[in-house]
């Protein structure tokens, strides 16, 4: 079984830049989620895709957004990026049902200068 | 207030020492309550996952709920070296893995051989 994949590692962009940021779900997950987590602070929810739906978005702008592909992979894209996006990215995938939880991929680290 | 209160630390214990970390919530609706395991500059690792209250085991570690009193608590017996990371409670709603994850901040371990 493969588990969640996340690309790039590690990436610098400078203020007022453009990112997308790739996740590869766990086999068998429909369901994606991506979160952010500043440094220091616990994971803060950006927004689930189900079956390539938005399906939940959490207090971020929407100069964060999002896709899903028919094989459940998802991006996420942040345009405009601010200081303030400085932080580790992370890409958690589900079953979808309410007995299952989320597995949580390695995360993007992401540096805006 | 916050929805999930969680002390950030930092703990530093003795190896054999039994660990209690602790997190309080506010939000009534929570129903799967969890713990994560967060190695520095990784994804968080799923330790436990449970539904409503009561007391989950599992080897040295042990989740307990306690929904009356918005509550919840991680236990480690006979902590190891290797267990010394950055561990979260999380919380969602009454659609489990459907639904965004709440974190607490995170509590850092320290287990000193």
């Amino acid at each position: 079984e493969t588990g969640v994949t996340q690309s790039p590692t590690h990436l610098i962009k400078t203020r007022g830049q453009q990112v997308t940021l790739r996740c590869s779900s766990q086999s068998g997950h429909n369901t994606v989620s991506w979160y952010q987590q500043a440094l220091g602070q616990g994971p803060q929810f950006i927004f689930q895709y189900y079956r390539e739906e938005e399906n939940g978005r959490g207090n971020f702008p929407p100069r964060f957004s999002g896709l899903q592909f028919p094989n459940y992979s998802s991006e996420l894209n942040v345009n405009a990026l601010e200081l303030d996006d400085s932080a580790l990215y992370l890409c958690a995938s589900s079953l979808g049902g309410d007995t299952d939880t989320q597995y949580f991929g390695p995360g993007t680290r992401l540096t805006v200068l | 207030q916050k929805e999930v209160e969680q002390d950030p630390g930092p703990l530093s214990v003795p190896e054999g020492a039994i660990v209690s970390l602790n997190c309080t919530y506010s939000n009534s609706a929570f129903q799967y309550f969890m713990w994560y395991r967060q190695y520095s500059r990784k994804g968080p690792e799923l330790l436990m996952y449970t539904y409503s209250s009561g007391n989950k085991e599992d080897g040295r570690f042990t989740a307990q709920v306690d929904k009356s009193s918005k509550y919840i608590s991680l236990f480690i017996r006979d902590s190891q070296p290797s267990d010394s990371a950055t561990y979260l409670c999380a919380m969602s709603g009454a659609q489990g893995g459907s639904e965004k994850l709440v974190f607490g901040k995170g509590t850092k371990l320290t287990v000193n051989p």
